[in-house]
């Protein structure tokens, strides 16, 4: 069984540019989750979707966005990039919403530097 | 902001030795889960343990949970090089809820 894809892996932008980030969950799976990890501000939850519907959204800026299709593959979009987007954006995937069906699997991540 | 916190925020000791690392967190919960990260990874499922049991044990991890103290440690015993890596608990409040993380442990494990 696939586990969870992430792409593209490591990626270089410019302040001001935007990107797009893709996952692609467990077959199977319904839900996905975005987080962003920094080393200062450790693993901070972006949002959640669960069939095709934001269920939980993060504390961050509108810049951040995100989407999920009917194949439950999700996709985040950062606009006008800021230095401090750079991080390693982590996917998870699970059988339900939240927590509550069990562990999360992860991909292994979108390493993003903001230059 | 996060609800768990995890200490020590890191933690060096020999191979062969066991680690204990604790997680606090501040509200009731439907379950508490730990992760592990090797460095610039995704994070790997290690054990969850519901708000209703106490010990739970998978091979050479051993959690605890005590809900009257809102806390849980993970024992690692007989540390190996390959247990070099950061660990995270994670608590579930229900599924209306997204899971909150701690900041995590760093365990280095030297030969």
């Amino acid at each position: 069984k696939a586990g969870v894809t992430q792409t593209p892996r490591y990626l270089i932008k410019t302040r001001g540019q935007q990107v797009t980030l893709s996952c692609s969950p467990i077959s199977g799976h319904r839900s996905v989750s975005w987080y962003q990890q920094t080393p200062g501000q450790g693993l901070q939850f972006l949002f959640e979707y669960f069939s095709e519907t934001q269920r939980n959204k993060g504390n961050f800026p509108g810049r951040f966005s995100g989407r999920q299709f009917s194949n439950s593959r999700s996709e985040m979009n950062v606009s006008t990039l800021e230095l401090g987007d750079s991080a390693l954006y982590l996917c998870a995937s699970s059988l339900g919403p939240g927590g509550n069906t069990g562990e999360l699997f992860f991909g292994e991540g979108s390493r993003l530097t903001v230059l | 902001s996060q609800q768990g916190e995890e200490d020590p925020q890191a933690l060096s000791i020999q191979e062969g030795e066991n680690a204990t690392m604790n997680c606090s967190y501040k509200t009731s919960i439907n379950n508490l889960q730990w992760y592990r990260q090797n460095s610039g990874r995704g994070l790997v499922h290690l054990i969850l343990i519901r708000s209703n049991e106490r010990e739970k044990h998978s091979g050479r991890l051993r959690v605890t949970l005590d809900t009257s103290k809102k806390s849980s440690s993970l024992l690692i015993t007989a540390s190996r090089a390959a247990d070099t890596a950061s660990y995270f608990c994670a608590t579930d409040r229900g599924s209306n809820y997204q899971l909150i993380w701690g900041a995590g442990t760093k365990l280095i494990i030297k030969p």
